[in-house]
Order: structure tokens, then sequence, then C-alpha cells
């Protein structure tokens, strides 16, 4: 049963730094690519990274290039987002989603999220 | 960047009505189109992968076409878990991948 769970969220102050994980289970996370997904508070959802299966490529979005960084320890199991230079508008529910397939598909399987508030 | 439109924003329908949410890309992409149910307070959920194909165990009442640049996702017979806001997405050219701004489905 492959399941996803997303920790690490709180309140960070603006500037700041945060590391999110992803710890997964049910499947052979050097298979899959990963995304991570974020959601603001009352809006749509939007993508904001994703790391192929074998970690060769990364891609970002727009908003987040050169301040996140994604990545992945197989032997854990754990997938990561390392927020760095934290922005209000960085205030989301943030969820890692499995992909279909090597990164190039979107994802089939989604944790449940963790919310992370930047405040100060 | 590739947009996705999705229409309407926003529906009200009862159960056992047939619903249809369009969602329209600024540049074909081929099959590369997935669908998602979000409900309230919940982690979104894969509904259709590659324009048409069901993912493992969704409700044969979900269905979804098309190909290149509309695609439609089609609810035969609205049930009240059916409720919740849908996404289409497209991974044809990334980065960025793309979703719509969502179409909330709610009771009439």
């Amino acid at each position: 049963q492959v399941h996803l769970v997303e920790s690490g969220g709180g309140v960070v102050q603006p500037g700041r730094s945060l590391t999110l994980s992803c710890e997964v289970s049910g499947f052979a996370s050097s298979s899959y690519g990963m995304h991570w997904v974020r959601q603001g508070p009352g809006k749509g959802l939007e993508w904001v990274a994703v790391i192929w299966s074998d970690g060769s490529k990364t891609y970002y979005a727009d908003s987040v290039r050169g301040r996140f960084l994604i990545s992945r320890d197989t032997s854990r199991n754990t997938l990561y987002l390392q927020m760095n230079r934290v922005r209000a508008e960085d205030t989301a529910v943030y969820y890692c989603a499995r992909d279909r397939s090597d990164g190039n598909y979107g994802g089939d399987y989604w944790g449940q999220g963790t919310l992370v508030t930047v405040s100060s | 960047d590739i947009q996705m439109t999705q229409s309407p924003s926003s529906l009200s329908a009862s159960v056992g009505d047939r619903v249809t949410i369009t969602c329209r890309a600024s540049q074909t992409i081929n099959h590369y189109v997935n669908w998602y149910q979000q409900r309230p307070g919940k982690a979104p959920t894969l509904l259709i992968y590659a324009a048409s194909s069901l993912h493992t165990g969704v409700p044969s009442r979900f269905s979804a076409s098309g190909y290149g640049t509309d695609f439609t996702l089609t609810i035969s017979s609205l049930q009240p878990e059916d409720f919740a806001t849908y996404y289409c997405q497209q991974t044809y050219s990334i980065p960025p991948v793309t979703f719509g701004g969502g179409t909330k489905v709610e009771i009439k």
C-alpha cells in the first residue's frame, strides 16, 4: 500500500529556512520521480518542484528557483524540500506526490500535507 | 509556460446529474493531462491520467476525453461524495507542471 507522510511544517520567520520531509512506504522510492506541490490559503494547486527517479534531474517553479532545493535519500525512503529565504507568499500546505513514472507524468499518490506559515 | 484554463470555475448540481468540466491548454499537449479531485481539507487524489485512463479504484462514473488542447472530465451520475473541487494538470512541457484553476462542484 502506497503511503506518503509529510512533516516539518510550522511557523517560520521571513528570510529564514525550513526543511520539509516526506517519508514514503509501499513502493521502491528509487523507481519513481517525486513532486512537491503547494496550496496557499483558499487557493488552487501550485507545482513547486520535481526530482527524477534516478535523481539525475531536478526542476523548479520560477517562484522558488534559487531558494528551494529538492532532494531525496533513497536509503531512508525520504524526500526533502529545503526552503531558504522564505517569503510570506510561501505560506501554504505543502504536499509531496509520487510521479506515475520517472518524473514526467504527474502525481498518482499524495501525502496528507504539512502546513507552512511564514510570519514574523 | 503552458496555461490550463478550466471552466466553469464553479457549478451547482444535484445528486444524479451529469456533470462536465472542461480544460483548455494554451498550446497542444497531446494526451499529457491528469484530473484530480480534492475534497475540503483533504489532499488531492488522482482520478484520470493520460487524458482518459481511469486511475486504480476510481468509480466508473468518472470518465474523461480529449487530445491536443481541449479536454473534458465527465461525472455521469453525481454522487454525494463527488462534491469537491476538480483540477486538470498538464505534464507535457515541464518545467513547469501547471494546473488549471479548479472547478468547485457544489450541491444545488
